[in-house]
């Protein structure tokens, strides 16, 4: 089975400064996705940002981008520039064809911004 | 476009009880998928509605089951409820195309139905 693993449960950023959430997965599978999802106190999951494993080229979408290592099943996200509503739960996840429509999320990382 | 919607937002239940849980799909999208988010943990797949049939389910027990309506809603039903279904459960929708991979196909989620089950 596949399994996402957040090692960082909580994280602190100054405001203006970056930050970078980790992530490792474990899969015998080529082609997957993987995500990055926040959650505010609000509780609704947000995606972040998109990741396909058959692009060599890490996405980026405005302040959040990834650093996507394949061969090393690791998937993290750097925020630049935080600023106070980049406060939230972030959970990473993958899904692949064969998991059938499935996601898989990991535990979580806490990010605070401090003002 | 109108986004997930969820209901109710909150509720508490007894030990035995059965509770049904709605979500109501953003526009557009013909999937719905429930996810359980216990406290300080990631959410865990229960099952996928597609078409009106369960599309996939997860490690969830029978007493787990579900409905979609023509209209692309859902419900989440739960019986004989335990202290452990305490938690916040999650609806998504997306878009399926069977001749798309399924990670192509974003979750949108809904805001939650937080149980509490004493």
């Amino acid at each position: 089975a596949q399994t996402v693993t957040q090692s960082q449960p909580e994280m602190s950023v100054q405001e203006a400064e970056t930050v970078t959430l980790s992530c490792t997965y474990d899969t015998s599978e080529s082609d997957y996705y993987l995500f990055w999802y926040k959650q505010p106190p609000s509780r609704q999951m947000i995606l972040v940002i998109r990741q396909e494993a058959y692009k060599q080229q890490n996405a980026t979408e405005n302040r959040f981008s990834v650093n996507f290592q394949k061969a090393a099943k690791s998937f993290s996200l750097k925020i630049s520039d935080s600023q106070l509503g980049d406060a939230a739960m972030y959970f990473c996840a993958y899904t692949s064809y064969n998991t059938g429509n499935q996601f898989y999320f990991g535990t979580g990382t806490s990010l605070t911004v401090i003002p | 476009e109108t986004g997930v919607t969820q209901s109710p937002t909150h509720l508490i239940k007894t030990r035995g009880q059965q509770v049904t849980l709605r979500c109501s799909s953003q526009s557009g999208h013909n999937t719905v998928s429930w996810y359980q988010q216990a406290l300080g943990q990631g959410p865990q797949f229960i099952f996928q509605y597609y078409r009106e049939e369960e599309n996939g389910r997860g490690n969830f027990p029978p007493r787990f089951s579900g409905l979609q309506f023509p209209n692309y809603s859902s419900e989440l039903n739960v019986n004989a409820l335990e202290l452990d279904d305490s938690a916040l459960y999650l609806c998504a929708s997306s878009s399926l195309d069977r001749a798309i991979p399924s990670g192509a196909n974003v979750l949108t989620f809904g805001a939650g139905s937080r149980l509490t089950v004493l």
